[in-house]
């Protein structure tokens, strides 16, 4: 199983659209909780970071859920220049530094 | 400062030979990683530095990796006798260890693209 799951999509919506994406972790330990956006040939920049409570900026809510493992992203009023790919990350504890990312959820947002 | 500098940012080499890739990090970051990224996957750790310490490699380095960080400022990841598996994006990121805002979080580079023949 692999240690931070998403699904592949692609996930093809209209402009205006609500679109929430998952992600499944399998560490039930893992402490710190990220979403980045990865566009097409360029690196990932962090998009936003995830709160145990919850968290929101502007169009964009994230959450967690520790009971079964999983964070989610909301976006609600797609733009066209949401179009990319989402990476889950997650920051495993245990002594780890190092980031685990998901293999990413492809969104496009058609006119 | 304007980021995290990578070069070169393609290569093209012939399986068997060796290459090397250059990390500059964020002047005040502390923490440096290198990742790999092929077509379809997320970013895969390699490894990890604090300051000048190689604190963390993964399995993915396998014995023809070696990454350095000799004075905790730039590093260099070097790949010997490549391999066609081996072309991929190699991705650089950097962060500083501390509380509040920004701490922790990566900033990549560009990267730089590897094409073994």
């Amino acid at each position: 199983r692999k240690e931070v799951e998403q699904d592949p999509g692609p996930f093809n919506v209209p402009e205006g659209a609500t679109v929430a994406f998952n992600c499944t972790y399998s560490n039930s330990a893992s402490q710190s909780f990220f979403w980045y956006r990865q566009d097409c040939r360029k690196e990932p920049k962090l998009l936003m970071s995830v709160y145990s409570s919850g968290n929101e900026d502007g169009r964009f809510t994230a959450q967690l859920n520790r009971a079964s493992q999983y964070i989610s992203l909301l976006i609600r009023d797609s733009k066209l220049s949401d179009s990319a790919t989402y990476l889950c990350v997650v920051n495993e504890g245990t002594g780890r530094r190092a980031l685990t990312f998901g293999s990413g959820t492809r969104l496009q947002v058609q006119p | 400062d304007t980021g995290v500098s990578q070069n070169p940012r393609h290569k093209i080499t012939k399986r068997g030979q060796n290459v090397t890739f250059r990390c500059d990090p964020i002047s005040e970051h502390n923490r440096l990683y290198w990742y790999r990224q092929t077509l379809g996957q997320g970013p895969e750790f390699l490894t990890y530095f604090q300051n000048e310490a190689q604190l963390e490699k993964s399995r993915l380095l396998s014995d023809r990796f070696s990454a350095e960080r000799p004075k905790g400022s730039f590093s260099t990841l070097e790949i010997q006798r490549t391999e066609q598996g081996d072309s991929a994006m190699y991705l650089c990121a950097s962060s500083f260890r501390g509380q509040g805002s920004g701490a922790n979080v990566l900033t990549f580079g560009a990267g730089s693209r590897l094409t073994v023949l």
